[in-house]
């Protein structure tokens, strides 16, 4: 597709699960970065790739968040242990180059019960 | 300090007036700006990007930027009420997190009839 493609659209897991996010860029983005955003709030800075390396990880809330990026296309975004503040929308955003424009998915939102 | 601050909202214009969004930036070697909308229930997309002081016009829409004062606007001209909206600043800074793009809280605008 033309678009930066997240998947699943919605995922529903209960506390203590694991959960995998996907997320497809745009094809030839070399950039790629991940924000999540709670009801109601802005966006807060996970983590982005440059090719297949994280130069930035400082977003990530905690050792139960990690993220990988492979082939420079497709990065899986992975929590374990889910917990209820997880809750929110997962957004993924990509683009060509580190200083150009990003443009993001349609998210992914989760819900821990 | 907030690394991107907008102006608090929300924002209510008439349809027909000038909507202006304002946004300033911590960081003085932010290179690159941007500006998203963002529908309710929906993911940001963007409307425009500026990369040197000055304006940049795109229709309806003017980017200011003033690097000296550490500024960016967004200026909505003829505003309808189909541009009523969350509008998130976004800033790109270079060094060690290059690449990385810091949103603001956003500003939420109605345009009313």
């Amino acid at each position: 597709g033309a678009g930066v493609s997240q998947s699943p659209s919605n995922k529903v897991t209960e506390k203590g699960k694991d959960v995998e996010l996907r997320c497809d860029p745009i094809s030839g983005h070399t950039a790629l970065y991940w924000y999540r955003q709670s009801l109601g709030q802005g966006l807060e800075f996970l983590i982005y790739f440059q090719g297949n390396s994280a130069p930035d990880k400082s977003g990530l809330p905690s050792d139960r968040f990690s993220a990988e990026r492979t082939g420079g296309s497709v990065s899986t975004l992975t929590i374990q242990r889910t917990q209820q503040e997880d809750s929110a929308v997962y957004l993924c955003a990509s683009g060509k180059a580190v200083n150009t424009e990003a443009f993001f998915g349609q998210g992914t939102r989760l819900t821990v019960v | 300090q907030k690394e991107v601050e907008q102006n608090s909202g929300p924002l209510s214009v008439p349809e027909g007036a000038i909507a202006s969004l304002n946004c300033t930036y911590s960081d003085r070697v932010s290179q690159s700006f941007f500006w998203y909308r963002q529908y309710s229930g929906k993911s940001p997309e963007l409307i425009m990007s500026i990369y040197s002081n000055g304006d940049k016009e795109d229709g309806r829409f003017t980017a200011q930027l003033n690097k000296a004062s550490q500024y960016v606007s967004l200026l909505i001209r003829d505003s309808q009420p189909s541009d009523s909206a969350t509008y998130l600043c976004a800033v790109k800074r270079w060094g060690t997190s290059y690449g990385k793009l810091t949103f603001g809280q956003g500003t939420i605008l109605t345009v009313h009839p």
